[in-house]
């Protein structure tokens, strides 16, 4: 079964918030990945995480900061957002990196 | 120049049609190939990977050409179901994955 679970579905937050989105995977799956994507737009890579160490950031802004607390988890931990930064973030997954990448359903966020 | 770069649609087609979407990328050291499908408001969902032989699931045929960096995908018999947008995606070593923009397919009776 290949299943990727994000938490929470939606998420309105202001400027000065924190807040965190949650990803679980349990297919034992050694890579995990964090993909924001604007409407119409495709999925843009943020975050490579590999055997629970971070291997890629695409030069993400500090304000968006993972966690990998084990290997089936991935967290993103979002501070002080830009209405711009409105978008679908959407989790996956792959057996290792270069793998096939299987999504969750996206946590829809709204900066205001 | 874009990574990877897609047929920018919209295709329209009748039902029981057949479609072809392309898509070229620009790293000739990525690894591996993939189509997904992505409905409005959905994940992407992955519909094939992509091998150097060519594959076939049912009505879905894609191919892969390394010499000219491209990949295709081809739709035969097209279902009102098909209607989505259809993402090729170029991946790296590393995972790190590249779409291309997506071309948005619409299949009607």
């Amino acid at each position: 079964d290949t299943e990727v679970t994000q938490t929470p579905k939606h998420l309105v937050m202001g400027m000065t918030n924190k807040k965190s989105l949650k990803c679980e995977q349990h297919m034992g799956h050694r890579a995990m990945y964090w993909y924001k994507q604007k409407a119409k737009k495709p999925p843009e890579l943020m975050f490579v995480y590999s055997y629970e160490k971070l291997s890629i950031n695409e030069s993400v802004p500090s304000r968006f900061s993972p966690e990998c607390p084990n290997s089936s988890l991935l967290n993103l931990h979002l501070h002080a957002l830009q209405p711009e930064d409105s978008a679908l973030y959407l989790c996956a997954s792959s057996q290792a990196p270069g793998y096939e990448q299987y999504f969750g359903p996206g946590t829809r966020l709204t900066v205001t | 120049r874009k990574e990877v770069e897609q047929d920018p649609g919209p295709f329209n087609v009748p039902e029981g049609a057949t479609v072809a979407f392309n898509c070229t990328y620009s790293n000739s050291a990525s690894q591996s190939f993939f189509w997904y499908r992505q409905d409005c408001r959905k994940e992407p969902k992955l519909l094939m990977s992509v091998y150097s032989s060519g594959n076939e699931d049912g009505r879905f045929t894609a191919q892969l050409n390394r010499a000219s960096q491209y990949i295709s995908l081809l739709i035969r018999d097209s279902k009102l179901s098909d209607s989505a947008t259809y993402l090729c995606a170029v991946n790296g070593l590393y995972g790190d994955m590249r779409f291309g923009a997506g071309t948005r397919l619409t299949v009607k009776p």
